[in-house]
């Protein structure tokens, strides 16, 4: 099993361009979720699907949207980005969105936006 | 100010000693997660506690309810445990919050 896999690792973009992030987990896990991270500050959820077929914000939304492809994808799509999304993003995966399960992690895309 | 405060911030120590990071939190809980985070970014989880201790290899980890406080111990500490070690918190609607980190170097 793969796990949690996301892409791309690296990404850099110019002010104004849009991109997806792209998440796909092979746990048949229920839900899903994007996070951001930036130095001295702890992981911050943007968005997140409890269950295939919904999504809903998180604590950072403004300026992303995100789709649950079928129960294994969950993107992340940035439409016009700006300096201040310039983070590493996590895509996690759990078996319902209860605090006591695990959420599993994948590797990270390292975004910076000029 | 964030729910979710752990120390020390950084903490620096000799191969072999025995490591504790604390986590304290403000609120009723219904689980705390300990993550690892590995220096090339990978983001493991360690543990899931609602009540008591629990051990894994040479790390155990402890919460105490009615002082709204955990700890991760790590005995026989080894370079290869070099990581960001995070605590989450997860109350009653299940929204996690996570802790900044305690970045942990271990020389050989």
């Amino acid at each position: 099993n793969a796990g949690v896999t996301q892409t791309p690792k690296f990404q850099v973009l110019k002010t104004g361009q849009s991109m997806t992030l792209q998440c796909a987990q092979d746990m048949n896990h229920n839900s899903m979720y994007w996070y951001r991270q930036d130095p001295g500050m702890g992981l911050r959820l943007i968005y997140y699907s409890a269950s295939e077929g919904t999504t809903d914000k998180g604590e950072v939304p403004n300026g992303y949207n995100v789709s649950r492809l079928n129960k294994r994808e969950f993107s992340l799509r940035l439409e016009s980005a700006a300096p201040s999304q310039t983070s590493v993003y996590f895509c996690a995966s759990s078996f319902s969105g209860r605090a006591v399960y695990e959420q599993f992690f994948g590797p990270g895309t390292r975004l910076t936006v000029l | 100010k964030n729910e979710v405060e752990q120390s020390p911030q950084n903490l620096t120590a000799q191969e072999g000693e025995f490591i504790t990071i604390n986590c304290s939190y403000s609120v009723g809980i219904s689980a705390l997660h300990w993550l690892q985070q590995h220096p090339g970014g990978g983001i493991v989880s360690l543990f899931m506690l609602s009540s008591g201790k629990k051990k894994h290899g040479r790390l155990i980890a402890t919460i105490n309810i009615q002082e709204k406080h955990s700890s991760l111990h790590i005995t026989a500490s080894h370079p290869r445990d070099s990581a960001v070690y995070i605590c989450v918190y997860g109350g009653a609607t299940n929204k996690l919050i996570f802790g900044t980190g305690t970045l942990l170097a271990v020389q050989p």
